[in-house]
């Protein structure tokens, strides 16, 4: 059964800090991985990865996919209030329009 | 002009009515999807149409009917409701030409059941 794990849970930083977020994926037949993030209402989009080692960058936020290892890790840098935030990663196999989303990271940001 | 817009955006009942979730996507895309969202955040897939045809069905309680009546269009019917059916309700589109893969979603329909 295809399997998606997201660390840490939640996670509370200082503004300015760096963190950096995981996905774990168990997909069979991996083809892509989105990252969204949500604040109250719905997801919003941040990446599309499909190839390993090739960063993606907006601004203070990057991500970079290891297909190898099967995880992605969702960076950001000099990190603002308006980052707190749910981040959400899903994976999807080839032949298929099934996203599955993690559990999550809760990230806080405080002034 | 809002891209994937639901109604209502929040509805309140009682156990054991039957209510309906309006989805409609104005982006021009095949694929439309329901989500649930529980209190914990977690966001699970329920069902799937590609151009009015289902392609993803989860388990998910046949008391829960999606209908696409069109591709624009994406509705969940939800008989006897029970507690365990609270939670927001997410409707998506499935990105095309240079959105391909991204999903876009809708602001979420709140359900709580009494």
């Amino acid at each position: 059964e295809d399997k998606v794990v997201q660390s840490p849970l939640s996670l509370v930083v200082h503004e300015g800090d760096t963190v950096t977020l995981n996905c774990s994926y168990e997909v069979t037949n991996f083809r892509s991985l989105l990252w969204y993030k949500q604040e109250k209402k719905a997801p919003t989009f941040l990446f599309m990865l499909t190839s390993s080692g090739i960063e993606k960058k907006s601004g203070r936020l990057s991500s970079i996919l290891d297909k190898k290892e099967l995880f992605s890790i969702l960076n950001i840098t000099a990190t603002q209030t308006g980052d707190s935030a749910i981040y959400l990663c899903a994976p999807k196999a080839s032949g298929t329009y099934k996203y599955i989303f993690g559990t999550g990271t809760r990230l806080k940001v405080l002034a | 002009d809002t891209a994937v817009s639901q109604t209502p955006k929040y509805l309140v009942t009682q156990m054991g009515n039957d209510k309906s979730i309006k989805c409609e996507q104005n982006l021009g895309h095949d694929t439309m999807y329901w989500y649930k969202q529980d209190s914990k955040k977690f966001l699970k897939i329920m069902f799937s149409y590609n151009n009015k045809e289902l392609i993803i069905n989860e388990t998910v309680p046949n008391r829960f009917s999606p209908k696409s009546p069109d591709k624009a269009h994406l509705n969940l019917h939800i008989n006897s409701l029970e507690l365990g059916d609270s939670a927001v309700y997410f409707c998506a589109s499935l990105g095309s030409g240079t959105h391909t893969g991204e999903l876009f979603f809708g602001e979420g329909s709140r359900l709580t059941v009494l």
